[in-house]
């Protein structure tokens, strides 16, 4: 069974940054971020492919957000800069299975952005 | 990049067949054969319970089943159990590397 372990949520305030990581096994595979607002639905973030190089994001937070993967740790991050209050949400790391089919998911991190 | 649409609640008796739909465009549902569904019990990580339009990861019930028409997708859960009462979510590929989920359907077995 696939194990996914995220860490480094927590209180931030407006504008502040933030880093979350991900230890994944099996990690030879696409990665991302999917997250969900407290009493809300689900929201894909962001997605890389295997070898680090492609990296897509949702339209809100590109420009703030970068993903990125070190497969040496069997890792995932999501370096979060210019955090809003929308953007406070348990993040879940994810590994896709293809075409955006998330297979395996973490417990999840919540992020806190405080106004 | 707008998010699918599922109806808010679904509801069936024990034993009963339920469906849930989930619209979306030709952009994503209709345009690829790229459905995926979620069952999220409260406090928990969602689960994947069906990908690619019909297919079953390994372990869960053959009670579970997914199709697709046009711009919608549907799930049916037959069977119903206790054990599924749950939030449903649909997602989709969306092109240009993007994906798109639904809001979310509370399944209630009464």
């Amino acid at each position: 069974e696939v194990q996914v372990v995220e860490s480094g949520g927590g209180l931030v305030q407006r504008g502040g940054s933030l880093r979350l990581s991900c230890a994944a096994s099996g990690f030879t595979y696409w990665m991302g971020w999917v997250r969900q607002a407290p009493g809300k639905g689900l929201e894909w973030v962001a997605s890389v492919g295997q070898d680090g190089r492609e990296k897509y994001y949702v339209d809100s937070v590109k420009g703030r957000f970068t993903i990125s993967r070190d497969n040496a740790k069997n890792s995932l991050y999501l370096q979060m800069n210019s955090l809003r209050a929308e953007d406070t949400a348990v993040y879940y790391c994810v590994r896709d299975r293809g075409y955006y089919s998330f297979e395996s998911w973490g417990q999840g991190t919540l992020v806190t952005v405080s106004s | 990049q707008s998010a699918l649409t599922q109806p808010p609640s679904a509801s069936g008796s024990p034993g009963q067949s339920v469906t849930i739909s989930c619209t979306g465009t030709s952009s994503d549902v209709g345009g690829y054969n790229y459905v995926s569904w979620y069952q999220q019990h409260p406090g928990k990580a969602p689960k994947l319970m069906i990908y690619e339009v019909t297919k079953r990861p390994s372990g869960v019930p053959d009670r579970f089943s997914g199709s697709k028409s046009g711009n919608t997708a549907s799930l049916t859960v037959s069977g119903l159990q206790a054990e599924d009462e749950a939030d449903y979510y649909c997602g989709s590929f969306a092109g240009n590397s993007n994906a798109v989920f639904g809001g979310g359907t509370k399944l209630t077995v009464l």
